[in-house]
């Protein structure tokens, strides 16, 4: 089975510090992906990367950059973490070239709280 | 753009009851389409796909048939339990530009012993 862990499955964080996320999946897949999920809102994809060293902007990356440095570890960096920052975060990845037509792995989350 | 829409929630149910949760898309080209289910705690796990019209996907129970001419794919359970109490999402495909996965906003189910 593909695992995909997430560092931390609840983290509380002040205004202004420097927020790190970590993601790591054990398949080798290509594709990982940081989403957001609040309440009424779904899941909102922040950015995505389909190679090492790759990434790009999905809806709302304001506030947020990534970080691909290996393969299996996708990291989600908050510059300077707002109180409008609290919210679940998903860490996923798929498999292939085409990223929409391979279903998603997702971790467990994390609950970031800013105060 | 490409979109999903999908009942509001929280649906609440008797355990043996018939579920339905309605999806519908709006999609240029065709897209494949999903089903994800996240149980309280955890992540997104994927319940069940289709790949093109008149596909019926199926696990645990659970259908869902891709009606191209009504661009739907509703979820089906014929007799649910306490244990399918979750949150499922509903899901297309981006073929596009942007080439990636649309999430409907979830809906919540709640079952009844």
């Amino acid at each position: 089975d593909v695992k995909v862990t997430q560092s931390s499955r609840y983290l509380v964080k002040r205004t202004g510090e420097k927020v790190f996320l970590e993601c790591v999946q054990d398949m080798d897949h290509e594709n990982m992906f940081w989403y957001r999920q609040d309440p009424g809102l779904g899941l909102r994809l922040i950015y995505f990367s389909y190679d090492v060293k790759m990434k790009e902007k999905g809806d709302i990356p304001e506030g947020y950059s990534v970080s691909r440095e290996k393969k299996e570890r996708f990291s989600l960096i908050l510059e300077s973490a707002s109180t409008n920052q609290t919210s679940m975060y998903l860490c996923a990845s798929s498999s292939g070239r085409t990223i929409s037509n391979q279903p998603q792995h997702f971790g467990d989350g994390t609950r970031l709280s800013i105060l | 753009g490409n979109s999903v829409t999908q009942m509001e929630g929280p649906v609440t149910l008797s355990e043996e009851a018939f579920l339905t949760i309605n999806c519908t898309y709006t999609a240029t080209g065709y897209p494949s389409l999903f089903w994800y289910v996240q149980y309280p705690g955890e992540g997104l796990q994927l319940l069940l796909k289709a790949t093109k019209a008149d596909d019926k996907g199926s696990n645990k129970g659970f259908e869902a048939t891709y009606r191209k001419e009504t661009t739907s794919f509703h979820l089906e359970k014929g007799s649910v339990q306490v244990s399918d109490s979750a949150v499922y999402f509903c899901a297309l495909s981006d073929r596009g530009k942007d080439d990636k996965i649309i999430f409907g906003k979830g809906t919540r189910l709640h079952i009844l012993p």
